[in-house]
């Protein structure tokens, strides 16, 4: 069973700092995804990452994928209370037809 | 914005009912999926569709669960007899290619009492 295990769990922090939560796998992920849920939603697709090392940036949002396709980081740049909820990585195992998730990070940003 | 939606958002049943969860994946995908969400835990994988036929199921998805695609647009999820254990958010996904990302719709919560 392929495990994505994130880091920190909880992060609270002040509006204005900047953060990274880590996704880490002993396994190799074909592509890996990164969602955002909210209480009570469903979980909202932020970006997909294919290759090993590539870097992705959505506004203040950067998404690295490792070189070795085990691995994920996404940093926050100057962090706004808008970005406040659970961080979902799910990774491809390969068989394209199921999602592994995260255990996810809960980050709470206040003014 | 096309977008996956599910009904109803809320559901509570008594042990051992049956319940049909609804789904209207978006409209070019072909694609489908099943996940769930027991509170405060991760989102787990429950089973793949694709060409009217199961692709791949998780060990959770056993005889008790069922999943059909009844006409062009809905994708529903069957619980025959439910147990207090199926208590969950249950997500449904869609996706245009094999490969591709996956898009959620809203969820259902499923209440067994």
């Amino acid at each position: 069973t392929q495990l994505l295990e994130q880091s920190p769990q909880f992060l609270s922090i002040q509006e204005g700092e900047n953060l990274t939560v880590y996704c880490n796998s002993s396994s190799v992920f074909s592509s890996l995804q990164w969602y955002r849920q909210e209480p009570g939603e469903g979980p909202v697709l932020l970006v997909t990452v294919v290759t090993g090392g590539e870097v992705k940036k959505l506004k203040r949002l950067t998404f690295q994928f490792g070189d070795a396709r085990k691995d994920s980081s996404l940093h926050i740049t100057a962090a706004q209370p808008g970005d406040t909820g659970l961080y979902l990585c799910a990774g491809d195992p390969g068989t394209a037809s199921k999602l592994t998730f995260g255990t996810g990070t809960r980050l709470q940003v206040t003014l | 914005e096309p977008e996956v939606t599910q009904t109803p958002s809320h559901q509570v049943t008594q042990m051992g009912q049956e319940v049909i969860l609804r789904c209207v994946p978006i409209s070019n995908h072909l694609y489908f999926y099943w996940y769930r969400q027991i509170l405060g835990q991760k989102v787990e994988f429950l089973v793949s569709f694709y060409n009217n036929e199961i692709s791949e199921k998780s060990e959770i998805f056993d005889d008790q669960f069922s999943v059909e695609r009844p006409d062009g647009s809905n994708f529903t999820l069957k619980i025959r007899s439910t147990k207090l254990e199926d208590s969950a958010m249950y997500f449904c996904a869609s996706s245009a290619r094999l490969g591709n990302e996956q898009f959620f719709g809203p969820g259902t919560r499923l209440t067994v009492l």
